[in-house]
């Protein structure tokens, strides 16, 4: 087990809801990076937080936002749910942003949209 | 034509066996190869981490990369039914998380 963790584990909310995912990330890590992974697919980057601070962003809309806090756990905001958004969301907590052989996955939160 | 592929499997086979995953991708500055184990609900693992061509072996695990073919394989000896999960390929051009790059990964059955 790595030492990332999510909250909540499982989640269900309708279309048009708002929904906040968190990750604690492993001791040490200053990066955090979250992503989401649909049913069968492999998991595609929505953005990346080092030191606080948004450092790099995927393919997705501005209703997709983040947080990072000074002890470098991290938030997931998305606003406006559609129903498309129902996958695994999961975060990851590496040594630094260049530093992806020390990327530690949490086990991700299930979100359902309904 | 995506930028990574990957059969999906399902993949079964005997206890014992030598398994072979391939992954294959277009775009010819990827550099920087990982593989990935995924157990049902939990996270990706990272199971091998290689960069430009070659292989590297760790344990019962090998990873080969071959540029010239945009082609690489993760080989899994002496396979053991707690190998049994989905296995992801991820690559990028450069070390930054935020360009790696997922193929849609390989479940892998190993049967007792």
């Amino acid at each position: 087990e790595t030492g990332v963790t999510q909250s909540p584990t499982h989640l269900i909310k309708t279309r048009g809801q708002q929904v906040t995912l968190r990750c604690s990330s492993q001791s040490g890590h200053n990066t955090v990076s979250w992503y989401q992974q649909a049913l069968g697919q492999g998991p595609q980057f929505i953005f990346q937080y080092y030191r606080e601070e948004e450092n790099g962003r995927g393919n997705f809309p501005p209703r997709f936002s983040g947080l990072q806090f000074p002890n470098y756990s991290s938030e997931l905001n998305v606003n406006a749910l559609e129903l498309d958004d129902s996958a695994l969301y999961l975060c990851a907590s590496s040594l630094g942003a260049q530093d992806q052989e020390t990327q530690y996955f949490g086990p991700g939160t299930r979100l359902l949209v309904l | 034509q995506k930028e990574v592929e990957q059969d999906p499997g399902p993949l079964s086979v005997p206890e014992g066996a030598i398994v072979s995953l391939n992954c294959t991708y277009s775009n010819s500055a990827f550099q920087y190869f990982m593989w990935y184990r995924q157990y049902s609900r939990k996270g990706p693992e990272l199971l091998m981490y290689t960069y430009s061509s070659g292989n590297k072996e760790d344990g019962r695990f090998t990873a080969q990369v071959d540029k010239s073919s945009k082609y690489i394989s993760l080989f899994i000896r002496d396979s053991q039914p707690s190998d049994s999960a989905t296995y992801l390929c991820a690559m990028s051009a450069n070390n930054y998380g935020q360009n790696f790059v997922f193929g849609p990964g390989t479940r892998l059955s190993v049967l007792p």
